[in-house]
């Protein structure tokens, strides 16, 4: 079946530091890929999404491509700021059948960013 | 324009008691979904609604289990009995139709079951 493996945390980081959050997945078909953040006290937001292969998705600064070859959706964010820290979910949407639009999430990767 | 809201945010109760989660999704939203959140976990699906039909529910623990979407906005989900292991955060989330791919989530429900 489909599912996402993202890399555990926590991840702690220094202010202006470059962050990468490795996600991975598995699904037949095509898929679109997302990644969802959460803050502290707060609901599960889109952050990007890329719905095709080689498609990058991008938001804030945060940067992810969708790279089919290597089943990967990997975040990136050249210099990473205090407010980034939260919650990162990687998430995947099946793209036929009636899993179409449900989407499947990985763990979840808990950020700190330090000043 | 008001996003998903759901009631209560916090229930504390003891095993056994039965125990509802309303959610009112964004304005035209057609696709309603229900999640629970274990602790250190990601979402995982319960249902799926388009409007008020039940489209996938093959993840509702329907022993225990059920919810409602009457006239296709409002969502109720209930749980009769709690079990310890249903302690979670339950996530309410809408999206315009099932293709047009991005959720709008709710801040959730923290149930602890004592």
């Amino acid at each position: 079946g489909n599912s996402v493996t993202q890399m555990e945390g926590p991840v702690t980081l220094s202010e202006e530091a470059f962050l990468t959050i490795n996600c991975t997945y598995t699904a037949t078909g095509y898929p679109s890929l997302f990644w969802y953040v959460q803050y502290p006290g707060e609901g599960l937001q889109l952050l990007l999404k890329a719905t095709k292969a080689d498609d990058k998705g991008s938001n804030k600064g945060f940067e992810a491509t969708y790279r089919k070859e290597t089943t990967s959706f990997h975040l990136e964010k050249g210099s990473v700021q205090v407010s980034d820290s939260a919650v990162y979910f990687c998430a995947l949407s099946a793209d036929y059948g009636g899993s179409q639009g449900n989407l499947i999430f990985g763990k979840g990767t808990k950020l700190s960013v330090k000043p | 324009e008001a996003g998903v809201v759901q009631s209560p945010r916090y229930k504390i109760i003891e095993k056994k008691q039965p125990v509802a989660f309303w959610c009112n999704p964004i304005s035209g939203h057609n696709t309603l979904y229900w999640y629970r959140q274990n602790l250190g976990q990601g979402p995982e699906l319960l249902i799926r609604y388009e409007n008020e039909e039940a489209v996938d529910d093959s993840q509702l623990p329907k022993d225990r289990f059920s919810a409602e979407r009457l006239k296709g906005v409002d969502s109720t989900l209930k749980i009769q009995p709690a079990e310890l292991g249903d302690s979670a955060v339950y996530l309410c989330a809408s999206s315009q139709k099932t293709s047009s791919h991005e959720q709008f989530f709710g801040p959730g429900t923290r149930l602890t079951v004592l």
